[in-house]
């Protein structure tokens, strides 16, 4: 069964280090989004991407975050210069544009908890 | 803006026994999806159960079943002869219908199932 898949599983880096996270959604699928939960709180919406640009953003999602699709199979979540509070899962998810498909859910990937110190 | 609220930090059920949890949600749209998320230890997203707005008849998977009260704004998850394995936080969910449909999760309910 696809499946979205996210590396690296783990990432630690040092405040005000740039990280880049990598998602390989499925491979039919033309919606991409990113959330993020932070630890023991709920998963919240960061960004929705579709036809190369944002569709929709949160007020999380500020000049700090960017989001690429570089090559046409992986969708990328940079932050620039990290803080402590951005520690967290960061879960990627992808959905099929058909409207009419079943299931036509957000597929999401297994996250990637970031840890900053 | 849509709204999910799950006012049960942690629950309990004996194994083989059947629990409840409840979840409302708040939404001025008519056609919506509704999700709940099982996510154990590791932290991954798992989807358990969906169920369309438009659908009267409330949707069911194996041991987990829905009651949706559309009117009501209520979308409670029932587990019949719970596990060792359902213990998990679990999460109702929101999407729209519309739009680039985002999901809105709830703050989460912590099962907890006693051998």
């Amino acid at each position: 069964e696809p499946e979205v898949t996210q590396t690296p599983s783990h990432q630690v880096t040092q405040m005000g280090q740039e990280v880049i996270l990598r998602c390989v959604p499925i491979s039919n699928h033309l919606y991409f989004y990113w959330y993020r939960q932070i630890l023991g709180q709920k998963v919240e919406f960061l960004v929705s991407f579709y036809n190369n640009e944002i569709s929709e953003k949160s007020e999380i999602f500020d000049d700090q975050f960017s989001v690429e699709r570089p090559d046409g199979s992986n969708f990328t979540l940079k932050i620039r210069s990290t803080k402590l509070e951005d520690s967290a899962m960061y879960f990627c998810a992808s959905k099929t544009a058909l409207s009419n498909a079943k299931p036509n859910e957000q597929f999401f990937g297994p996250g990637t908890r970031l840890t900053v110190l | 803006a849509q709204t999910v609220t799950q006012s049960q930090p942690e629950m309990s059920v004996q194994e083989a026994e059947t629990v409840t949890l409840s979840c409302t949600y708040d939404t001025s749209e008519s056609d919506y999806y509704l999700f709940w998320y099982k996510q154990p230890p590791s932290r991954q997203m798992i989807l358990v159960i969906r169920q369309e707005a438009y659908k009267q008849q409330n949707a069911t998977e194996n041991r987990f079943s829905v009651n949706f009260q559309k009117a009501a704004k209520s979308f409670s998850l029932k587990i019949s002869d719970s596990q060792l394995g359902d213990a998990a936080m679990y999460f109702c969910a929101y999407r729209s219908a519309e739009g680039y449909q985002k999901v809105t999760f709830g703050t989460g309910t912590k099962l907890q199932v006693i051998p």
